[in-house]
């Protein structure tokens, strides 16, 4: 089974601070994505990666950035958290290879607090 | 702008019968759609998907229909359990590289015993 984690599922922080958001998958998959979820807006999509070290901004970047070092690992750095990120947070992958190559495979979510 | 949407946010059913969830969408270059299931606190998962060159898929419980004429999609369950109550999203790939999915705003099921 595709097992896509991450690492916090609730997370409080205050405003100003900087924030890390890791997410890891064990099927090698080539693409990985953060989403952002809030009610009446459904998922948006804030930053994805087709590869290791390269990124592309999604329809809501500002205030996010990404980091992919590793192939498995896909970061998303909050710089100065403010209370208009409270959300929950969304991390996906998928593989460009095989049939059913654009299924997105999600963690469970990190719901995070900015006070 | 075009996008994928939902006829119906909620969906109220009684166990045991069959649920259908419906979904528009309106970019004629999409080639690929998922339906997924949203358990409350939980990330989604997926349940089926279809490509634009089938009308109709099965899996176990679920049948997903394609009309691509008229640019629905639906997802029907069969024999609905409370256990299928969730918030269910449909999302197509509008031909786009990366395997980028633009996702509908989601339909409320609850199953009642």
């Amino acid at each position: 089974d595709v097992k896509v984690t991450q690492s916090s599922r609730y997370l409080v922080k205050r405003t100003g601070e900087k924030v890390f958001l890791e997410c890891v998958q064990d099927m090698d998959h080539e693409n990985m994505f953060w989403y952002r979820q809030d009610p009446g807006l459904g998922l948006r999509l804030i930053y994805f990666s087709y590869d290791v070290k390269m990124k592309e901004k999604g329809d809501i970047p500002e205030g996010y950035s990404v980091s992919r070092e590793k192939k498995e690992r896909f970061s998303l750095i909050l710089e100065s958290a403010s209370t208009n990120q409270t959300s929950m947070y969304l991390c996906a992958s998928s593989s460009p290879q095989g049939e059913g190559t654009d299924t997105q495979y999600f963690g469970p979510g990190t719901r995070l607090t900015v006070l | 702008g075009e996008s994928v949407g939902l006829h119906l946010p909620t969906l109220s059913v009684q166990e045991g019968d069959n649920s259908i969830i419906n979904c528009a969408y309106s970019n004629s270059a999409s080639d690929y759609f998922i339906w997924y299931k949203q358990e409350s606190g939980k990330g989604p998962q997926f349940i089926i998907d279809i490509r634009s060159n089938m009308d109709k898929r099965q899996g176990q419980r679920v049948t997903v229909l394609l009309n691509k004429t008229v640019k629905h999609l639906s997802l029907q369950i069969a024999a609905t359990q409370p256990g299928d109550s969730a918030v269910y999203f449909c999302a197509e790939n509008r031909g786009t590289s990366y395997g980028k999915l633009t996702f509908g705003q989601g339909t409320i099921l609850t199953v009642h015993p």
